[in-house]
């Protein structure tokens, strides 16, 4: 069955470290997100493509940056992890612009 | 920037009764999309019911409902004949029409099914 899962779901790091938290998706979706959730704030976007080449920061950018070499994946990258990043990430993705997003099942992280 | 608030950090509910979510959104849009999501203690968020703005039918999904006011710009969710699966963060997002299909959450409501 096609899916999206993301890799490793859950990760400790200590800050200043690079962190690099995968997202694959089977479904050859167009539309790719990364969000993140902390208590209080829901889901947060942070990143989104629309194709191959194609990046868009979303409200809570900073500090991440990702890039999109092909349809099925979208890695997330935190520069220099900052214990303000410690959340649970979430990658979604959906086959065009008015279609529902489908979720992966998260990454804890938490920065030391 | 759109907006959505969810004013109930937690609800509970008898199983078997019904209970309702509160969802409230900001916009200055005509034509948009609203969702609630679920997610249970897995992490996992699974769709629950989408409506589209433009149309002025509430959408229903077996036991789930929702009541959509647009004028009022509200969007509540009404799980009937709830039970213990039904526990769970329940999230309301809103989603312009016209602007990508960048999803805008709430801050969740936590729902407590009781045996």
């Amino acid at each position: 069955d096609a899916e999206i899962t993301q890799s490793p779901r859950h990760k400790i790091t200590e800050t200043g470290r690079q962190v690099t938290l995968a997202c694959h998706q089977t479904w050859n979706h167009n539309n790719m997100f990364w969000y993140r959730q902390d208590l209080g704030h829901g889901l947060r976007l942070i990143h989104y493509s629309y194709g191959v080449q194609d990046t868009n920061k979303g409200e809570v950018s900073d500090g991440y940056s990702v890039s999109r070499s092909n349809t099925e994946d979208l890695p997330l990258t935190l520069e220099s992890a900052a214990s303000s990043q410690t959340s649970v990430y979430f990658c979604a993705s959906s086959r065009a612009l008015q279609e529902t997003q489908y979720f992966g099942p998260g990454t804890r992280l938490l920065v030391l | 920037a759109q907006t959505v608030t969810q004013s109930q950090p937690e609800m509970s509910v008898q199983e078997a009764e019904t209970v309702t979510l509160s969802c409230t959104y900001d916009t200055s849009e005509s034509d948009y999309y609203l969702f609630w999501y679920k997610q249970p203690p897995s992490r996992q968020m699974i769709l629950v019911i989408r409506q589209e703005a433009y149309k002025q039918q509430n959408a229903t999904e077996n036991r789930f409902s929702v009541n959509f006011q647009k004028a009022a710009k509200s969007f509540s969710l009404k799980i009937s004949d709830s039970q213990l699966g039904d526990a769970a963060m329940y999230f309301c997002a809103y989603r312009s029409a016209g602007n990508g299909n960048k999803l805008v959450f709430g801050a969740g409501t936590i729902l407590r099914v009781k045996s």
